[in-house]
């Protein structure tokens, strides 16, 4: 059974930084691209970025490139997510997504990791 | 940005009925290799998105045939039939034929 399971949310301050880990399991993780996925309050899903199976390449949003970071460990099956100068914008569920090989659809979700930005 | 405009925004139905949900994109989801990466999800109170539907109309492992999936180009259906009350909750579309991937607003499906 495939299982994402994210950690590392909490109340972090307006400027600080963050990392985001998601422990895989039921598949080969280095088989797969995994992406990160963080929906609003409002409940807007927006995609941020993907990393390729042998952490070799990524892609991010636009709007969150210079701020966020993902890597992965293939040896410890953990992706993880590094965010820097946060905003109260980035207030978000955040979750942990796999696709069928690429990105091109999100097929296991994990339970997501609550983040609050607020002083 | 691919834009994904879903519609309606909620939705009520009784139980045992018939649902369609509309998803309309800004720009053609025919990727370069002749897919096209629609999928839709559903994501019941409390509970993490699940996959429902890619590739516009393949319903994803242990997905019931009640839920169908239609469409080409830009436009798009959900088909819900014979809804039952796990069937609640906000239905998201998204699109991963262009970066970055992007979801619509969600529809909410309620009882009447």
């Amino acid at each position: 059974e495939v299982q994402l399971v994210e950690s590392g949310g909490g109340l972090v301050q307006p400027g600080a930084s963050l990392k985001l880990s998601c422990v895989a399991s039921g598949f080969t993780f280095s088989d797969y691209w995994m992406s990160w996925v963080r929906q609003t309050p409002g409940k807007t899903m927006e995609w941020i970025g993907d990393i390729k199976y042998d952490g070799s390449y990524t892609n991010y949003a636009p709007s969150l490139k210079n701020r966020f970071t993902i890597s992965r460990d293939n040896a410890k099956s953990t992706l993880y997510l590094q965010m820097s100068n946060v905003r109260s914008e980035d207030t978000a569920t955040y979750y942990c997504t796999r696709g069928p090989i690429t990105s091109n659809w999100f097929a296991y979700w994990g339970q997501g990791t609550l983040v609050t930005v607020s002083s | 940005d691919v834009v994904m405009t879903q519609t309606p925004v909620s939705m009520s139905v009784s139980l045992g009925g018939q649902v369609s949900i509309s998803c309309r994109s800004s720009q053609s989801l025919v990727h370069n290799n002749g897919n096209t990466y629609l999928s839709w999800y559903i994501q019941k109170p409390s509970q993490s998105p699940q996959l429902l539907i890619y590739k516009v109309s393949n319903r994803f492992s242990g997905i019931s045939d009640r839920f169908s999936g239609s469409g080409s180009g830009t436009d798009f259906t959900l088909k819900i039939s014979r809804v039952e009350p796990d069937d609640l909750g906000v239905y998201y579309c998204g699109q991963g034929t262009q970066y970055p991937p992007t979801f619509g607003a969600g529809t909410k499906l309620e009882l009447k």
